[in-house]
């Protein structure tokens, strides 16, 4: 039984490509995430999201976009791919108000 | 949000009782501290939280002094498995759960 899963694991593609990454979760949760861990290994928030809100961080351009058709669902559309946005991009989630947080497996995203 | 310290890498031998410090001079009163496992390849696994004084389970110890400045996870007798990076957080239910993860204690048990 995974709890959240990731879709695809890996991804290779062109600059200038439109991809998107897909995340499931069967816990029930209310609040989903996304994180961008680099090269150096730092694992940074990109995006918070439940039913009511939308908390993006600061530093994440705006190529970057969130879409969630449910609950259990955030899907993360980037447009315009850059080489720079090759890293390893997780979701997690959690119930409202929680600190714990469950993490996906990762989705490896490299742009040639 | 709360930033942390921890040292960027420890070693250790199977058996050993290992320690990590981190430092979170600027937590908030509603802040909470939270430890994370990374193995490579995978995404992180929620270890250990607590808020002050000490908290144990079935993987760890969590120590917390009274001014909450610092948390030191402790790992029992620690194996090969127990290699991996360990991030320590502090975070309340403000800013929809957004956690900061710093840059984590690389830690690698030897034989």
């Amino acid at each position: 039984d995974t709890a959240v899963s990731q879709t695809p694991k890996y991804l290779v593609t062109q600059m200038g490509n439109d991809k998107s990454i897909k995340c499931e979760q069967n816990l029930g949760h209310d609040t989903m995430y996304w994180y961008k861990q680099d090269s150096k290994k730092f694992l940074k928030i990109m995006f918070s999201y439940n039913n009511k809100e939308l908390i993006i961080n600061e530093t994440v351009p705006n190529r970057f976009s969130p879409k969630s058709p449910d609950k259990a669902h955030l899907n993360l559309h980037i447009n315009s791919l850059e080489l720079g946005d090759s890293a390893v991009y997780f979701c997690a989630s959690s119930q409202i108000g929680a600190d714990t947080q469950y993490f996906g497996p990762g989705t490896r995203l490299t742009v040639l | 949000l709360a930033k942390t310290t921890q040292p960027i890498s420890m070693d250790s031998y199977e058996g050993q009782e290992v320690n990590i410090t981190c430092s979170h001079n600027n937590i908030a009163t509603n802040d909470y501290i939270t430890w994370y496992q990374q193995f490579p390849s995978q995404g992180p696994r929620f270890i250990i939280q607590g808020y002050k004084t000490k908290v144990t389970n079935e993987v760890a110890s969590l120590f917390i002094p009274a001014d909450r400045k610092s948390s030191t996870l402790s790992l029992p007798r620690v194996s090969l498995s127990d290699t991996a990076v360990y991030y320590c957080l502090v975070g309340g239910s403000n800013a929809g759960n957004m956690l900061t993860f710093g840059g984590g204690t690389r830690l690698m048990v030897k034989p």
